[in-house]
């Protein structure tokens, strides 16, 4: 299954737009990018995922690289309360829900 | 809809009981996932459910079990507690309708957060 590597932690300001790296190098045609965020010991939270095609929903955006190798998640304006760890996900489709989550961003939005 | 809900939120035990965690997914949705998170190891798959029977498992030891129910509902068990038993337990459904490939989303539960001492 493909690993992800995602850098530990992230700074935004409130307003700004926060741009979150994804590296999946080793993924496969058949793995989809998912991204899910856990505020403080709550149950993480869906976001958006994405096959290949830059994916837009009322949360964020996902850009993935045209190789596939990398992504990147966007929330256009940040506020304080996406301060949350993100965790980027790839996910075998026929491998049922089996997800695995890696380290994860902590992305810290600030005043 | 409502959401995944889990019972009990909390819970403490002592070393050497058992334990078991409920978990109600979101109305509709037949397949249950449960997860294990510790600050050590972050979250780990421990298994799935879909339609009353465990499709995938994690690299946990036996001492961890689950079912589900013909509405869906799931428990998880575990006996002989440890001491690193202690973590947030998480649940998630999602509607998948089929034992094959799907790119169905998972929405997790709150999670049950359980101390073992």
């Amino acid at each position: 299954d493909a690993k992800t590597t995602q850098p530990p932690s992230m700074d935004c300001a409130e307003g700004r737009a926060a741009n979150l790296p994804c590296n999946h190098s080793t993924i496969s045609g058949n793995e989809y990018v998912y991204w899910y965020r856990q505020i403080h010991s709550q149950g993480p939270q869906y976001i958006i995922h994405g096959l290949k095609n830059n994916e837009t929903n009322e949360m964020a955006s996902l850009i993935i690289t045209e190789d596939r190798k990398s992504s990147t998640l966007i929330l256009p304006h940040a506020t304080l309360r996406d301060t949350a760890v993100y965790y980027c996900i790839v996910r075998v489709v026929y491998n049922f829900n089996k997800f695995y989550f890696g380290s994860g961003t902590k992305l810290n939005v600030k005043p | 809809k409502a959401g995944v809900t889990q019972t009990p939120r909390y819970l403490i035990k002592t070393r050497g009981q058992q334990v078991t965690l409920s978990c109600s997914p979101i109305s509709g949705h037949r397949s249950v996932s449960w997860y294990q998170q510790t600050p050590g190891q972050g979250l780990q798959f421990l298994f799935e459910y879909f339609s009353e029977t465990q499709r995938n498992k994690g690299n946990f030891p036996g001492r961890f079990s689950g079912r589900q129910f013909s509405n869906s509902r799931s428990e998880m068990n575990v006996s002989t507690l440890e001491l690193g038993d202690s973590a947030l337990y998480l649940c998630a459904s999602s509607s998948r309708m089929r034992a094959g490939p799907s790119t169905d989303t998972q929405y997790f539960g709150p999670g049950t957060r359980l101390t073992v001492l």
